[in-house]
C-alpha cells in the first residue's frame, strides 16, 4: 500500500521569500514521486518528478524537491516566491511494483498564498 | 499536439439523468485514467485502462462506467447521476518506459448534479 501526507493544508508567504511545502510518503515498493501544481480552475501541471536517479530534483519555474529515503520525505522548495506561484500543490506517489504498479496516490493538497 | 483534451468543460445535470464525458489524447499513450477531485481530498481514481479494449476499477468506481474502444479515447459514463457525483473530473494519460511513468492531465470537466 502507498500513502501521501501533505503536512500543511495552507501555506502563506510574502513575495520574494522562500517557499517550503512539506510531503511525507509511505510505500511498500520503490516509489516514484511527483509534485503537480493546479492554478484556479485549471488542470494539473507537472512541476517535477523523482524516479530513482538524482535525489535532488529540479523542476519548472525555479522549484526543486529533495528525496530523503531515511525521512520518507519529498519536500518542495523555491528560494523566492512570485505572485504567480499562488496555486494548489499536490504531492503524488506511484510505486513500481506489486498490484498497485503505476497507480497514483495524491496528497490532500497545499494551497499556497503569496502576499505582495 | 493538443495533449489531453476533455469534453465538455462544464455540465449541469438533474438527478437521474445520464451523460458521457469524453477524454481524448493524441500522444499515442497506452494508459488512460479518470479521476474525480473533491475539496480537501486530492484526486481519487475512478477507473483506468491499460490499453484499447481493457478497463479496470479504481478507488471509487461505483456509479460510473467506462469504455476504451479506441486507443486515443476514454469515455466516462454516468448512468443515473446523483448529487454526490458533483465534482471536477480529470482525465490523464501516460506511457511506461523502463519502469518509469508520468501521467499528463486534461483541463477537467466541472459537473454539477442538482
Amino acid at each position: 500500500a502507498q500513502s501521501v501526507t501533505q503536512l500543511d493544508s495552507h501555506v502563506s508567504v510574502s513575495e520574494g521569500t522562500p517557499v517550503l511545502l512539506r510531503c511525507n510518503y509511505s510505500s511498500s515498493y520503490s516509489p516514484s514521486l511527483f509534485w503537480y501544481v493546479q492554478h484556479p480552475n485549471k488542470g494539473l501541471q507537472l512541476l517535477l518528478k523523482y524516479t530513482s536517479a538524482a535525489t535532488l530534483v529540479k523542476g519548472i519555474n525555479g522549484f526543486e524537491a529533495e528525496f530523503k529515503k531515511s525521512e520518507t520525505s519529498f519536500h518542495l522548495t523555491k528560494p523566492s516566491a512570485h505572485m504567480s506561484d499562488a496555486a494548489e500543490y499536490f504531492c503524488v506517489v506511484s510505486v513500481k511494483g506489486g498490484t498497485s504498479y503505476g497507480k497514483l496516490t495524491f496528497g490532500q493538497g497545499t494551497i499556497l498564498t503569496v502576499h505582495p | 499536439n493538443a495533449g489531453v483534451t476533455q469534453t465538455p468543460k462544464f455540465r449541469v445535470l438533474k438527478t437521474g439523468q445520464s451523460m458521457t464525458l469524453l477524454c481524448a489524447q493524441d500522444m499515442n499513450h497506452e494508459y488512460m485514467y479518470w479521476y474525480r477531485q473533491d475539496p480537501g481530498m486530492g484526486l481519487r481514481l475512478i477507473h483506468y485502462s491499460v490499453g484499447e479494449g481493457t478497463t479496470a476499477k479504481g478507488e471509487v468506481p461505483d456509479g460510473y462506467n467506462v469504455s476504451r474502444l479506441k486507443k486515443q479515447n476514454f469515455l466516462l459514463g454516468l448512468e443515473s447521476a446523483a448529487p454526490s457525483q458533483t465534482s471536477v473530473y480529470f482525465c490523464a494519460s501516460s506511457y511506461r518506459d523502463r519502469g518509469q511513468e508520468t501521467q499528463y492531465f486534461g483541463p477537467g470537466t466541472r459537473l454539477l448534479v442538482l
